[in-house]
């Protein structure tokens, strides 16, 4: 099983600050199969990035994604008030569990 | 409207079954695959089940296989998880969730979640 890390658990910021949070896989994933996740208080996960590094439908371009092999990044360039929520990378190999990391809380 | 409306979901004794519903629209169902993930309160996100487009493979966590068996009716536009011999460890926000792709793609379209609370 693909075990994801996610750094750091909490991302202390400011509005209009940048945000850089980490998601390690414990073997090299293609990637194509790895996504990054919003979940804001009380709501369902909402798709940002697939493939690493492509944004979903309706993502504003201050979210990026980048990486390969082990090490993947998404990037906030600017948050805005409303990106304050939790994040969660997740792979997609064919072979399951299609596993999450644990989360990555970004709090003002 | 694009949406999935999970139901199905309460309280039941440990060693008990329930099954979920999800109910799909807004979009052509058959061509994707679905998947059901869930979240114990407070935690993170865990991936349960998985089905195909056209129901030609299905896939478990290792937590639950055995236990769950998913479906899906394309006729009805609709996805199920049956569960069986429920465990406290089972007590979650249980999420339905489109594929991207017919297989194996990132899930793009959630509900809102149904919760599964199991407790003596």
């Amino acid at each position: 099983e693909i075990v994801l890390t996610q750094s750091p658990g909490t991302l202390s910021l400011s509005p209009g600050e940048r945000a850089t949070l980490s998601c390690r896989a414990s073997q090299s994933i293609d990637s194509s199969f790895l996504a990054w996740y919003q979940q804001k208080h009380g709501q369902a996960p909402r798709l940002l990035i697939y493939g690493a590094s492509n944004r979903a439908t309706g993502i504003p371009d201050r979210f990026s994604g980048s990486g390969s092999g082990t090490d993947f990044t998404l990037t906030i360039s600017r948050l805005e008030p409303e990106d304050f929520a939790v994040y969660y990378c997740q792979q997609y190999v064919s072979i399951p569990p299609k596993t999450f990391g644990g989360g990555t809380k970004v709090e003002i | 409207e694009v949406q999935l409306v999970e139901s199905g979901g309460g309280s039941v004794q440990p060693g008990r079954s329930l099954r979920l519903s999800c109910a799909a629209s807004g979009f052509t169902f058959d061509d994707y695959a679905m998947h059901w993930v869930r979240q114990p309160p407070g935690k993170g996100l865990e991936w349960v089940s998985g089905i195909s487009w056209n129901s030609g493979i299905a896939t478990y966590a290792d937590s639950v296989k055995g236990r769950f068996t998913i479906s899906r009716d394309n006729a009805k536009n609709s996805l199920y998880l049956q569960m069986n011999s429920l465990r406290p460890e089972d007590t979650a926000l249980y999420y339905c969730a489109k594929d991207l792709y017919y297989n194996n793609g990132p899930f793009d379209l959630w509900g809102q979640g149904t919760l599964v609370t199991v407790s003596s």
